[in-house]
């Protein structure tokens, strides 16, 4: 089992590009979680997915668009990167009835010039 | 937004000492507190994790302490080590709700 895999590990963008983050889980589980990750602030959940076909906005969306492709694979999009979306960003799964914990991948580093 | 609020930002402590990380928590409704430990370049992964219907977990030298009357939580390191060096993250939710709201981190410096 790799768990939860994300790419690219790191990635640089000028202002103005676009770029998806990709992520998948082989544990079969069925809610996933975009998160970003910056000092001080802790992890705010970007967007959330309870199932293939559904996608909820968390606390911070603004400037992202996600895809539940399927079961296993949720990317998130930067449609116009901009400095302020500079952060580790984390994606993660959700164990379900007997593991109820996340489950996180390495994070994707990214730095927008 | 349901928050957390985690105390200190930043603590160092010696090795052999005891770490302690404190969260407090707003929504009644919650029943799950799990603490999460992240190592430089890493994602987080879960820790220990409580449930109300106890005051006190303990995993080795990890000790949730849970007070429910003040809304309060907190992760004891007992005989602090060098590799117990990390960023921690109080967390919780309802349960049946798949979202955690997350603290804003620790990051622990345990010295020689």
């Amino acid at each position: 089992n790799a768990g939860v895999t994300q790419t690219p590990k790191f990635q640089v963008l000028k202002t103005g590009q676009s770029m998806t983050l990709q992520c998948a889980q082989d544990m079969n589980h069925n809610s996933m979680y975009w998160y970003r990750q910056d000092p001080g602030m802790g992890l705010r959940l970007i967007y959330y997915s309870a199932s293939e076909g559904t996608t909820d906005k968390g606390e911070v969306p603004n400037g992202y668009n996600v895809s539940r492709l399927n079961k296993r694979e949720f990317s998130l999009r930067l449609e116009s990167a901009a400095p302020s979306q500079t952060s580790v960003y984390f994606c993660a799964s959700w164990g379900g009835r007997g593991k109820e914990t996340q489950y996180f991948g390495p994070g994707t580093r990214l730095l927008v010039l | 937004q349901q928050q957390v609020k985690q105390s200190p930002q930043s603590l160092i402590v010696q090795k052999g000492g005891i770490s302690i990380i404190n969260c407090a928590y707003e929504n009644t409704a919650f029943d799950y507190f799990p603490w999460y430990q992240q190592f430089p370049g890493k994602g987080p992964a879960l820790l220990i994790a409580i449930r109300p219907d106890v005051s006190e977990k303990k995993e080795g030298r990890f000790t949730i302490s849970f007070n429910k009357s003040a809304k309060q939580f907190s992760l004891h390191i007992m005989d602090s080590q060098p590799g117990d060096s990390a960023t921690y993250f109080c967390a919780s939710n309802r349960r049946g709700n798949e979202k955690l709201t997350f603290g804003t981190g620790t990051r622990l410096t345990i010295i020689p």
